[in-house]
């Protein structure tokens, strides 16, 4: 099977401005979760959704949001970036009933 | 919510010598102990992981044990390679809505020749 894929794998941003991220999990798995990895704080949880339902939050501002289609593929979104946003934003998922989480390759996003 | 603990934060050892990764986690309800292996530039790769019915864990050079009174689980990896220079993080979840991972801050292993 495929692995976790991510789109895209880098980004430059402004602040003020959106972004959207992609990820797609591995055939089958229909949890994918959200983690934010920075230098300072490691890696941290913000979101897990399940058949298109966000079933846990992290501790983020609302200007993180996220979904999950039907498919499965999820995207995240963060509003009026700032620059303490710039961070390796990856993505894990996990087949139902499982807590075992695969990781995609992240993306990459750096906030000038 | 959950905290875990991750020591010691950078760890050099020799070649072929033993090293012991620890972490320390606040939630009692937590049931699941993840340890990834993250390489420069690469994503997190699952290395072994340990449920809490289970004391211990071994995958050839590497073992988990968990001691749950304690709140404690430890990674031990014999025989180190310079190939398992890289950073580990551990994680701990309670599955508690969900399977959210909550990460140590990780340890930089590098093994010298």
């Amino acid at each position: 099977k495929a692995g976790v894929t991510q789109t895209p794998r880098y980004l430059i941003k402004t602040r003020g401005q959106q972004v959207t991220l992609s990820c797609s999990p591995i055939s089958g798995h229909r949890s994918v979760s959200w983690y934010q990895q920075t230098p300072g704080q490691g890696l941290q949880f913000l979101f897990e959704y399940f058949s298109e339902t966000q079933r846990n939050k992290g501790n983020f501002p609302g200007r993180f949001s996220g979904r999950q289609f039907s498919n499965s593929r999820s995207e995240m979104n963060v509003s009026t970036l700032e620059l303490g946003d710039s961070a390796l934003y990856l993505c894990a998922s996990s087949s139902t009933g499982s807590e075992t989480q695969y990781f995609g390759p992240g993306t990459r996003l750096l906030v000038l | 919510g959950e905290n875990v603990e991750q020591h010691p934060s950078t760890l050099s050892v020799q070649e072929g010598d033993s090293a012991v990764i620890k972490c320390t986690y606040s939630d009692s309800a937590s049931n699941y102990f993840p340890w990834y292996k993250q390489e420069l530039g690469k994503r997190p790769q699952l290395i072994i992981d340990i449920r809490s019915n289970v004391g211990e864990k071994k995958d050839q050079r590497i073992a988990v044990t968990l001691n749950k009174t304690a709140k404690h689980f430890s990674l031990h990896i014999t025989e180190t390679q310079p190939e398992d220079s890289a950073v580990y993080f551990c994680a701990a979840s309670s599955g508690r809505s969900g399977y959210a991972l909550n990460f140590g801050k990780g340890t930089s292993l590098l093994v010298t020749p």
